[in-house]
């Protein structure tokens, strides 16, 4: 157990319907980063926050998607009109710096959302 | 933009061997590098870490190897045991982005009795 935790651990939903996953980080860590994983495949970056801040997204999160960390603690990754290509690992990782936004840091990865879109 | 690429799908070893998991990257800027393991149904799973300015790295049971002139990592795992079977995952911090990490496919170790 890393101490990053996710809810739900399974999410099945019908085509069309919207999703909202939680990701709560090690408490001391400020950088919040999302992931989705698919079945075979490394983890693919989907967005960073620093605190609060949504600082980078990646072009694999498109605008049905949407990410929050209002107080600079726990996240919310939101998939609107969800479609079966949504259906993967959605990852959480969290890690701290030291404030220099260059520093590399040691990622510390959740157990995972598994998201199935019948 | 910067790749990574695993050189293996699958490896099966001995228990009681050691493993080595190969693993090639594209940027020669990249400064960062990473393994991972993860178990079925679980996250990925810190092992080890090197930065650039280092050739080589030893934990516990396993060590890193980084040669930059041909942007070649491995992982070697001593005397592996039935706990080690894992899809292990070597990744790279993106040169060009603050914090994002890059993935390669992975490498599903299987362990021999």
């Amino acid at each position: 157990d890393t101490g990053v935790s996710q809810n739900p651990r399974h999410k099945i939903t019908k085509r069309g319907q919207n999703v909202t996953f939680r990701c709560d980080p090690i408490s001391e860590h400020n950088r919040l980063y999302w992931y989705r994983q698919t079945l075979g495949q490394g983890p693919e970056f989907l967005t960073y926050f620093q605190n609060e801040a949504q600082l980078e997204k990646s072009r694999l999160l498109s605008d049905r998607f949407s990410a929050e960390r209002p107080k600079g603690s726990f996240s919310t990754l939101e998939i609107q009109r969800t479609e079966q290509g949504d259906s993967a690992m959605y990852l959480c990782a969290s890690s701290s710096s030291s404030g220099r936004l260059r520093r590399t840091d040691t990622q510390y990865f959740g157990p995972g959302t598994r998201l199935t879109v019948l | 933009g910067e790749s990574v690429g695993l050189h293996l799908p699958t490896l099966s070893v001995q228990e009681g061997d050691n493993s080595i998991i190969n693993c090639a990257y594209s940027n020669s800027a990249s400064d960062y590098f990473i393994w991972y393991k993860q178990e079925s149904g679980k996250g990925p799973q810190f092992i080890i870490d090197i930065r650039s300015n280092m050739d080589k790295r030893q934990g516990q049971r396993v060590t890193v190897l980084l040669n930059k002139t041909v942007k070649h990592l491995s992982l070697q795992i001593a005397a592996t045991q039935p706990g080690d079977s894992a899809v292990y995952f070597c990744a790279v911090h993106g040169y060009s982005s603050a914090s994002k990490i890059i993935f390669g496919s992975g490498t599903r170790l299987s362990i021999r009795p």
